[in-house]
Order: structure tokens, then C-alpha cells, then sequence
């Protein structure tokens, strides 16, 4: 089975300092990720994903990831921070299992952007 | 917002009894996915229904039961419930569900309390 690794569970970053979360995974086949952002008492909202193609993957809110098949990661990057950008963040794969396409989440990584 | 309602958006209720959360999907997707969050498990799948039928199953516990009605909305059943099973509920939709890559859209969550 595939499983998502994010290493920091926490990340404090200076309001317009650049940020990146880490995202590593594992899986010996074909791979979809994605990355999700949960603001506080908020649900899940897509941040982007990578299906195939260019490994450099271009999200909403001048978010980036770059897909790294030889290191499986999933980086998640942004050049400059604002508070708005408090939130927590989960990488994901989708698996294949059963004959159906399933979700599988990291633990996620709180961003605490300080002013 | 992401078009996914999910009722109620909290409730409070005692160990051993049951309780009902409901979702109603995106107008349009067919799939509709349960996830538990909690703060020792992270973010876990627990069942996916496909147009009224069981599409895949994650960890959900036998205490636990869900359904998709012919109206597209779904209901997950917890019952007997354990001071263990505090946590955000969440649910999310997709259009045909069991796709490689598909993106799941995420309600806002059930917050329950166990005590």
C-alpha cells in the first residue's frame, strides 16, 4: 500500500519569508498527489494537484509543488507568506485499491505564519 | 465554499449512544466519501458510496454504518459510541468517484463530542 510521510508537524515562518512542506511517499506505481489546506473550523479545500505531465504544478494562492519521481516527493512551496496563510496542510496520494482510486492522507503540517 | 453541506455542525452526546451526520453532495457528483479526523489518528477514510452503492471501504469500525439515498445525500451511523470516537467528521464528493486523480470536494465537517 502507498503511504504519505510529512516530516514536519509544524512549520513557523516570517510573514514574506518564503515557506516549503514536505511531502514524501511511497509507491511503485503510477502516482496522483495532491495537496489540501484545512483552515481553521474549515473543511478541506484543494490547493493543487499532479496527474502527470510538467513535474512543476502551479495552485491557487501563489502555491507551487514540484513532483520528484527519483526522491518520491511532493513539495509544497510558496516564495513569499502571508498570515492568511495560518493554516494546516496535507499532502495526498491516491491509491488504487479494490478497483477503486482512494484517497491517502499525511498527517498533515501546521503553517503558523507570524507577523 | 465548496458545495458540500454537512449537518449538524456539532453535537455533544453521551458513550453508548448513536448518533446520525448527514451530507449532502456538490450538485452533480455521484460519490460520496466519509473521513474521520482526530488528533492521534489524523485524517482517515472510513467508506465510499458510489450512486447508492458501497464503493470502497476504509477503516470504519462494525459500529459504524452509512448509506447514500436516491437523492444523491448521505448519512453516516455511529453507534454505541466510545469517548474514542470524538472527532471531526468529515464528508466529501466527486463527480463519478473511483477515478485516478479525481478531486474530492470537502464539507465542512461534524464536529462530535463524546462524553
Amino acid at each position: 500500500a502507498q503511504s504519505v510521510t510529512q516530516l514536519d508537524s509544524q512549520v513557523p515562518v516570517f510573514e514574506e519569508a518564503p515557506v516549503e512542506l514536505r511531502c514524501n511517499y511511497s509507491s511503485s506505481v503510477s502516482v496522483y498527489l495532491f495537496w489540501y489546506v484545512q483552515y481553521p473550523n474549515q473543511g478541506l479545500q484543494l490547493l493543487l494537484k499532479y496527474l502527470s505531465g510538467s513535474t512543476l504544478v502551479k495552485g491557487i494562492n501563489g502555491f507551487e509543488a514540484e513532483f520528484n519521481k527519483s526522491q518520491t516527493s511532493f513539495h509544497l512551496r510558496k516564495p513569499s507568506v502571508h498570515i492568511s496563510d495560518t493554516a494546516e496542510y496535507f499532502c495526498a496520494v491516491s491509491e488504487l485499491g479494490s478497483g477503486t482510486y482512494k484517497y491517502i492522507f499525511g498527517t498533515g503540517t501546521r503553517l503558523k505564519v507570524l507577523a | 465554499d465548496s458545495g458540500v453541506t454537512q449537518t449538524p455542525k456539532h453535537l455533544i452526546t453521551a458513550t453508548g449512544q448513536r448518533v446520525t451526520l448527514r451530507c449532502s453532495p456538490r450538485s452533480g457528483d455521484l460519490s460520496v466519501y466519509w473521513y474521520q479526523q482526530s488528533l492521534d489518528q489524523g485524517l482517515q477514510f472510513l467508506i465510499q458510496y458510489y450512486n447508492g452503492e458501497e464503493r470502497a471501504k476504509g477503516n470504519i469500525l462494525e459500529r459504524f454504518s452509512a448509506q447514500q439515498f436516491p437523492d444523491l445525500h448521505s448519512e453516516l451511523n455511529l453507534s454505541s459510541l466510545e469517548l474514542g470516537d470524538s472527532a471531526l467528521y468529515f464528508c466529501a464528493s466527486s463527480v463519478v468517484g473511483g477515478r485516478a486523480g479525481e478531486t474530492q470536494y470537502f464539507g465542512p465537517g461534524t464536529r462530535l463530542l463524546v462524553l
